[in-house]
């Protein structure tokens, strides 16, 4: 049984650059949730896709969105990348409505 | 901004010893929960524990949940080596109906076990 996977597991980008970050959930999982952990920090969470919809928003830019695709697996893009973008990228997958959310290795980007 | 703040930064034990790390939290909950990371990479799930429940264990884990006092703490009984990693509480107000649950991490406890 396949865990929550990611890719690429590493990407360096330039200011202003545009960047697609993949995800597929656990099997059988719907929901699909994004964070960002900055060095040295906690993750805090940028959304929650299920059903193809943003469903919950932390306080991220729109420069940050998401799509969710019809098999549950999602993508996070990040257009004008900042400095302050350089982070790492975990996803995490739960069962609509369960409160345990699995995370993903994780995607660290770099920008330059 | 991160609702949850760890207790303390860093630890630094030998292997055998007990580790405690404790979370504080500023509003109501419905769960409580406790992840580890290993080297900057994914969280692995520890335990939840629910805003009903004071205390609950799994193997060589105990958690106690105050929630008059708003805070939780994580022990690590006969720690190894292999628990060198940073663990984060993170807080969920629950699921809501089309707007689904986000979980809120604290900034993490970095556990050094020596061997």
């Amino acid at each position: 049984d396949a865990g929550v996977t990611q890719s690429p597991t590493h990407l360096i980008k330039t200011r202003g650059q545009q960047v697609t970050l993949r995800c597929s959930p656990k099997s059988g999982h719907d929901t699909v949730s994004w964070y960002q952990q900055a060095l040295g920090q906690g993750p805090q969470f940028i959304f929650q896709y299920y059903e193809e919809e943003e469903r919950q928003r932390g306080n991220f830019p729109d420069r940050f969105s998401g799509h969710q695709f019809p098999n549950y697996s999602s993508e996070l893009n990040v257009n004008a990348l900042l400095l302050g973008d350089s982070a790492l990228y975990l996803c995490a997958s739960s069962l609509l409505g369960q409160e345990t959310q699995y995370f993903g290795p994780g995607t660290r980007l770099l920008v330059l | 901004s991160q609702q949850g703040e760890e207790d303390p930064q860093a630890l630094s034990i030998q292997e055998g010893e007990n580790a405690t790390m404790n979370c504080s939290y500023k509003t109501s909950i419905n769960n409580l929960q406790w992840y580890r990371q290993n080297s900057g990479r994914g969280l692995v799930h520890l335990i939840l524990i629910r805003s009903n429940e004071r205390e609950k264990h799994s193997g060589r884990l105990r958690v106690t949940l105050d929630t008059s006092k708003k805070s939780s703490s994580l022990l690590i009984t006969a720690s190894r080596a292999a628990d060198t990693a940073s663990y984060f509480c993170a807080t969920d107000v629950g699921w809501i109906k089309a707007a689904g649950n986000k979980l809120t991490f604290g900034g993490g406890t970095r556990v050094l076990v020596k061997p």
